[in-house]
């Protein structure tokens, strides 16, 4: 049972252009999602994250929405950079004791070409 | 950010052996860590929870004699692959979240274990 789906395996963007990357979830206990970049064989580095409170958050060039109704997240980043090509991983996460408890979408393999 | 540390970030062992895997916070108070595994080309799936001072909790499907976890101190959390199988083989990686903070946890570098 997969909590936390991101559909699109990979994503391929042009230099300067916007990247969105998609993720959507069904467990309507989570409440803070995370948005993850990753390079093989090395960990998670933190991206942006939301509260389900809200739904907008930027933070330079990283913007994550969410839809709460539609239990929909996305990751615009504009402008794209080649060295923003790696793996994306969106997150999730309850309440209380269940932060820092993530549960991850499958990633999006995101490839910007100069 | 906070820094979490891992070592090794690769072993290779034979089979039949045990392993282990450190994970530090270096600046913070981890008063909980977790440990996940990915295998190639999929996500990461959360094994245990770590609770200093406590027993871990696991996740289901998870054998709890096979993959031991002890976290002595507010900064270090250690899991150990005890009888290593070939299956074993994939990338562990560790979070811990700052106690003073309720929002996201922090990653190590990963450890690359592979069972020959």
């Amino acid at each position: 049972d997969q909590q936390v789906k991101q559909n699109s395996p990979s994503l391929s963007v042009q230099e300067g252009r916007i990247s969105i990357l998609n993720c959507d979830y069904t467990n309507s206990m989570f409440d803070y999602f995370l948005w993850y970049k990753k390079y093989p064989a090395e960990g998670p580095t933190f991206l942006i994250s939301i509260s389900s409170i809200k739904d907008k958050n930027e933070d330079g060039r990283f913007t994550v929405f969410l839809n709460k109704s539609a239990k929909h997240l996305s990751l615009h980043i504009v402008p794209s950079q080649p060295g923003d090509s790696a793996v994306y991983f969106c997150a999730a996460s309850g309440r209380g004791t269940s932060y820092g408890k993530l549960t991850f979408g499958q990633g999006t393999i995101l490839t910007v070409h100069p | 950010g906070a820094v979490v540390s891992q070592h090794p970030s690769w072993v290779i062992c034979k089979s039949g052996t045990s392993v282990k895997i450190e994970c530090r916070s270096l600046d913070f108070q981890a008063t909980t860590m977790f440990w996940y595994r990915q295998f190639p080309k999929q996500s990461l799936m959360l094994m245990a929870t770590s609770n200093e001072g406590s027993k871990a909790t696991y996740e289901q499907g998870v054998e709890k004699d096979k993959f031991l976890i002890n976290h002595a101190s507010l900064t270090l959390s250690t899991l150990t692959v005890t009888s290593a199988h070939p299956e074993d083989s994939s990338f562990y990686i560790c979070s811990a979240r700052d106690f003073h903070s309720f929002t996201e946890a922090f990653f190590g570098q990963g450890t690359r274990l592979t069972v020959v």
